[in-house]
Formats: C-alpha cells, structure tokens, sequence
C-alpha cells in the first residue's frame, strides 16, 4: 500500500525551531518531486515547498521563504521539513504529498498521495 | 502569490449538476494548464480529482470533469451524490511555486 506518514508535530514557541519528517512506504519516494502543504484548523490548504525527485530544485511560498527548508534522504524514503523562526500563523496541520508523475523536473501540483498531517503549534 | 477565488458555498440537490468556479491570474491559471482539484471531507487528507485542468486520474468517477476558460477554471459534480458533500479546492502552478483557492463547500441537500 502507498503510505505517507507524518510526524515531529508539536506544540513550539514563536521564534522556536521544529522539524518534520515523513516517511513513505509502498513506492520509491526518490523517483517523485514532493510538496508539503499546511492547514490551519478550520482552514483552506496552503501550498508551502516542493522539492524535484533529485535534490535539484526547491520551491517556498513566499510566507515560509527563508525560514522553511525542504530536503530529502531518498535512500531511507524520507521527506522532510526544517522550520525556523515560527510563528504564530504557522500554527496549522502540515502534510507530505506525492506528486503524481515520474520524475518530472517541473514542480507542478498534482498531489495523487497525502499523509494524514501532524499538528504544529506555535504558542507561548 | 495571491490565492484563488472560489465561491465560499454551492448547494444542490440528489442528482443535480453543480459547477465551482476558481479565478486567477494571468500569472497563474491564466497562464498554465496546471490546475488541479481536490475534495477533502471533514478530518480526512484532501483527495485528487483533476490535473491539468481536464484529466482524471485512475479510479475518479467521469461524475466529476474539469475545464478552463482564459484566468478561471471550474470543476463539475453531475448526478450529485450525498457523499459528494464535502470541501473542494482549485490549484494551479504559478511558476516557481504553486496556489490554492480558499474552497468551497458543496452541501448536497
């Protein structure tokens, strides 16, 4: 079964640093671009970063740029993401999706798999 | 990166058709043939629907098509269902990054 699953949720301080994992099982991660989007409860999603299959491009949205880094360890099928700086509004469920195409080096949106999300909370 | 605009509710009846806009830009929908839809149903992970405007993916049912006119895209539900009621998104490249609509809710009364 293609899997994704989240974890390193928690509940940080503004200013505070956290890093999330997602680990996929059921296919080979290195052979798709992958994207974490976010939603804060009761909330629309928000397309964060997106990273090709081989390291070679990296993308953020402008309300994470420099404070956010995606990177990946395809050799234990592993996605993850550095977050720096928190805020507040950072507060929300963050989710590791797939892209559907093989390799392609356009990060495009197309999320055919999605993990079940882990929560993160920035609060003092 | 502004988001799309999506009406905020759409309702309709067992086996009625409904169509949910999504508006961009010239910098986004209007320029590429890169959206796609999801439909998220309450605590669970958003599902994919439609990519690249039109297409569905394996297992989607043809109940649900995908179309673009100049800046705005739009999803079609026929034969409504009751477990179409959900929340769906619109999305589209936007070149170095991608861009959700706010989403809208489909009641199904």
């Amino acid at each position: 079964e293609v899997q994704l699953v989240e974890s390193g949720g928690d509940l940080v301080q503004p200013g505070g640093s956290l890093r999330l994992s997602c680990a996929a099982s059921g296919f080979n991660l290195g052979d798709y671009a992958m994207h974490w989007v976010r939603q804060p409860p009761g909330k629309g999603l928000e397309w964060i970063s997106a990273i090709t299959w081989n390291s070679g491009t990296t993308d953020y949205a402008d309300s994470v740029k420099g404070r956010f880094t995606i990177s990946r360890d395809n050799a234990k099928n592993s996605l993850y993401l550095q977050m720096n700086s928190l805020r507040p509004e950072d507060t929300a469920f963050y989710y590791c999706t797939k892209d559907m195409r093989l390799m392609w080096e356009i990060l495009v949106p197309v999320f055919d798999v999605w993990g079940q999300g882990t929560m993160v909370t920035v609060s003092s | 990166q502004s988001a799309l605009t999506q009406p905020a509710s759409v309702s309709g009846s067992p086996g009625q058709s409904i169509t949910i806009s999504c508006t961009g830009t010239s910098s986004d929908l209007g320029t590429y043939n890169y959206v796609s839809w999801y439909q998220q149903h309450p605590d669970k992970a958003p599902k994919l629907l439609i990519y690249d405007v039109s297409n569905r993916p394996s297992g989607i049912s043809n109940r649900f098509s995908g179309s673009k006119s100049g800046n705005t895209a739009s999803l079609t539900i026929s034969g409504l269902q009751a477990g179409d009621e959900a929340d769906y998104y619109c999305c589209s490249y936007a070149s170095s990054s991608s861009v959700f609509g706010g989403g809208t809710k489909l009641t199904v009364l």
